[in-house]
């Protein structure tokens, strides 16, 4: 079973810029999670997809960051503009719809780095 | 909202002692518990996890245990091996939130050889 892929792995911009990151979970996993990873810290939600539809982005900075997953299927994450606060891994996650809490399962994240 | 305090931040052991990391949550209506390891670099990869039917669990030398009266949780590595280096998470979910995971800030282990 193929992994959640994510792309650009690395990026650096300067501050102001706008930078987009791409995310394609497992197959047949119905919710999709992306997370923000400050160095040192645990993941922190940003948003939660359940097919093409928002569950919570109560976390999501909306005056810069917004994402969109048209299809149900991959999602895209972008800010603009970023800030040097932004420098961050942003990690992707999906997991299947079943009953209860299921497991999520992360992508290898891209690093961002905010000039 | 949950909130997750995780301790200690770092841990340092001997090869072949034993390591305990300890978390507490806050919404007792949280009811799955899940730690998940992420080696420099790498994606956080889960390890375990537990439901709140349960009181322990164990696989291999891992172990969590939970306690829902005191909202703590913990994990619990036996024999440890240089290769149980890495950060460990914990993090708890409430089921009505649907799945939304809160985690912890995260325990640096460094297993001496």
């Amino acid at each position: 079973e193929a992994g959640v892929a994510q792309s650009p792995r690395y990026k650096i911009i300067e501050k102001r810029q706008s930078v987009a990151f791409w995310c394609n979970p497992i197959s047949g996993h119905a919710t999709l999670y992306w997370y923000q990873q400050i160095l040192g810290q645990g993941p922190k939600l940003l948003i939660q997809f359940q097919n093409n539809g928002v569950v919570d982005d109560s976390q999501l900075p909306k005056d810069r960051f917004s994402a969109e997953r048209l299809k149900g299927v991959d999602s895209t994450l972008k800010i603009q503009p970023a800030k040097l606060e932004d420098s961050a891994v942003y990690l992707c996650a999906s997991s299947p719809l079943t009953g209860g809490p299921n497991t999520q399962y992360f992508g290898p994240g891209t690093r961002l780095t905010v000039l | 909202g949950e909130n997750v305090e995780q301790h200690p931040s770092t841990l340092s052991v001997q090869e072949g002692d034993s390591a305990v990391i300890k978390c507490t949550y806050s919404d007792s209506a949280s009811n799955y518990f899940p730690w998940y390891k992420q080696e420099l670099g790498k994606r956080p990869q889960l390890i375990i996890d537990i439901r709140s039917n349960v009181g322990e669990k164990k696989d291999q030398r891992i172990a969590v245990t939970l306690n829902k009266t005191a909202k703590h949780f913990s994990l619990h590595i036996t024999e440890t091996q240089p290769e149980d280096s890495a950060v460990y998470f914990c993090a708890a979910s409430p089921e009505a939130a649907g799945n939304k995971l809160t985690f912890g800030g995260g325990t640096r282990v460094l297993v001496k050889p």
